[in-house]
């Protein structure tokens, strides 16, 4: 199970974009990159996948180097309806998907 | 767009009760999840089920509590007898062969269960 780490927490302003990196040096070669998003009170939402360099959807970007031993989830241009906890997993791991802490992105009008 | 469905969204029992938390997955999905997340904590593994039967169970997971997928579009979880740290948001979870292979799963909105 690829191991990952990303920051605890992370402040922004309303209108900036947001940048929150995840690290997995261990990431195998057929693990995949899935963000989640969690509003207080939900459950966790998914919100974009990637397997190497870039992919975009409507809610962000995710952007993954070559060596795909991280990650980084761009959120444009954020409002205060961002403020999330934000999650990295890499995987398949089909039965078992273990959520770290995650980071807490806290946006400030 | 499809959702998972779950009621009911609070439920208040006293300790030593059973409780049934219920979940409708997604209509053609196959694999289902149970999570449960103590407040402030982070979103913990409990089971997964498919092919009518536990594919994975975390330590959590104990006797007391059991899953069953009772009709075609049900996903069943209880808990025998409550305990008061039982008392969390149970987010019920379900996916496809092809987005599981991608680590995607999608949630339900939780019940938010409180033993007293």
């Amino acid at each position: 199970l690829a191991k990952t780490t990303q920051p605890i927490s992370m402040d922004s302003y309303e209108g900036q974009e947001v940048n929150i990196t995840c690290s997995h040096n261990n990431i195998a070669t057929n693990d995949y990159i899935t963000w989640y998003q969690q509003f207080p009170s939900q459950g966790p939402r998914f919100i974009i996948q990637g397997y190497k360099t870039k992919v975009t959807n409507e809610v962000a970007s995710l952007f993954i180097p070559a060596d795909r031993k991280s990650s980084t989830l761009s959120l444009p241009r954020v409002s205060l309806s961002d403020t999330a906890v934000y999650y990295c997993l890499v995987g398949p791991n089909n039965n078992d998907m273990r959520f770290g802490a995650g980071t807490r992105l806290t946006v400030k009008p | 767009e499809p959702e998972v469905t779950q009621t009911p969204s609070h439920q208040v029992t006293q300790m030593g009760q059973e409780v049934i938390l219920r979940c409708v997955p997604i209509s053609n999905h196959l694999y289902f999840y149970w999570y449960r997340q103590i407040l402030g904590q982070k979103v913990e593994f409990l089971v997964s089920f498919y092919n009518n039967e536990i594919s994975e169970k975390s330590e959590i997971f104990d006797d007391q509590f059991s899953v069953e997928r009772p009709d075609g579009s049900n996903f069943t979880l209880k808990i025998r007898s409550t305990k008061l740290e039982d008392s969390a948001m149970y987010f019920c979870a379900s996916s496809d062969l092809v987005e599981l292979a991608k680590n995607i799963q999608y949630f339900g909105a939780g019940t938010r269960l409180s033993v007293l």
